[in-house]
């Protein structure tokens, strides 16, 4: 079946610093790619997304684009700030799985000033 | 809007007790989920209703998982009997389209169980 595997956490940067988080998937067909983002003490929300390759999805200053010929949906940010403290999920939808979200396991951002 | 709605915030339990969980929607969303979050893990998908009719539930343990949604708006969650692997944070969203793979779920808080 469908996949997200995220490198491990917890990533420790400091303020300013550029963030990368990698992200693969296996898939079948054609999924859409999402980052969610779990800030403490809250639910998790969307960051961005991206419907089909080449695709870049972009918010707050993080961007990630949709790779298939690498499977790859890396997220990215160039100047990383404390309040980007969080837990970060890559997560795919198929039609093969009535479109919910499949999740990874989570990276886990600190950024200390 | 209101966002998702659940309750309660958190239940401690012991082991072979019954617990519920509970879970309004956005106001008009047709598609309900329920996921489980395990420390450490990413959330995984228990079960998907569309309306009040269930379109994936292959992952839910059926011998002490059920949920239903009653009228295709709010929806329970309930373990009976409770095992310490249950401990976990249990997520309710919900997203206004179906069959769309775009689409945006909205999460709610989350209630934590630990089963003890």
């Amino acid at each position: 079946g469908d996949s997200v595997t995220q490198m491990e956490g917890p990533v420790t940067l400091s303020e300013e610093a550029f963030l990368t988080i990698n992200c693969t998937y296996t898939a079948t067909g054609y999924p859409s790619l999402f980052w969610y983002v779990q800030y403490p003490g809250e639910g998790l929300q969307l960051l961005l997304k991206a419907t089909k390759a080449d695709d870049k999805g972009s918010n707050k200053g993080f961007e990630a684009t949709y790779r298939k010929e690498t499977t790859s949906f890396h997220l990215e940010k160039g100047s990383v700030q404390v309040s980007d403290s969080a837990v970060y999920f890559c997560a795919l939808t198929n039609s093969n799985s009535g479109y919910a979200l499949n999740f990874g396991k989570g990276t886990s951002l600190l950024v200390t000033p | 809007e209101a966002g998702v709605a659940q309750s309660p915030r958190y239940k401690i339990i012991e082991k072979r007790q019954s617990v519920a969980f509970w879970c309004n929607p956005i106001s008009g969303h047709a598609t309900l989920y329920w996921y489980q979050q395990i420390l450490g893990q990413g959330p995984k998908l228990l079960i998907q209703f569309q309306n009040n009719g269930v379109v994936d539930d292959s992952q839910l343990p059926k011998d002490r998982f059920s949920a239903e949604r009653l009228k295709g708006v709010d929806s329970t969650l309930k373990i009976q009997p409770a095992k310490l692997e249950d401990s976990a944070v249990y997520l309710c969203a919900s997203s206004l389209r179906t069959g769309v793979g775009d689409t945006e779920a909205f999460f709610g808080q989350g209630t934590r169980l630990t089963v003890v």
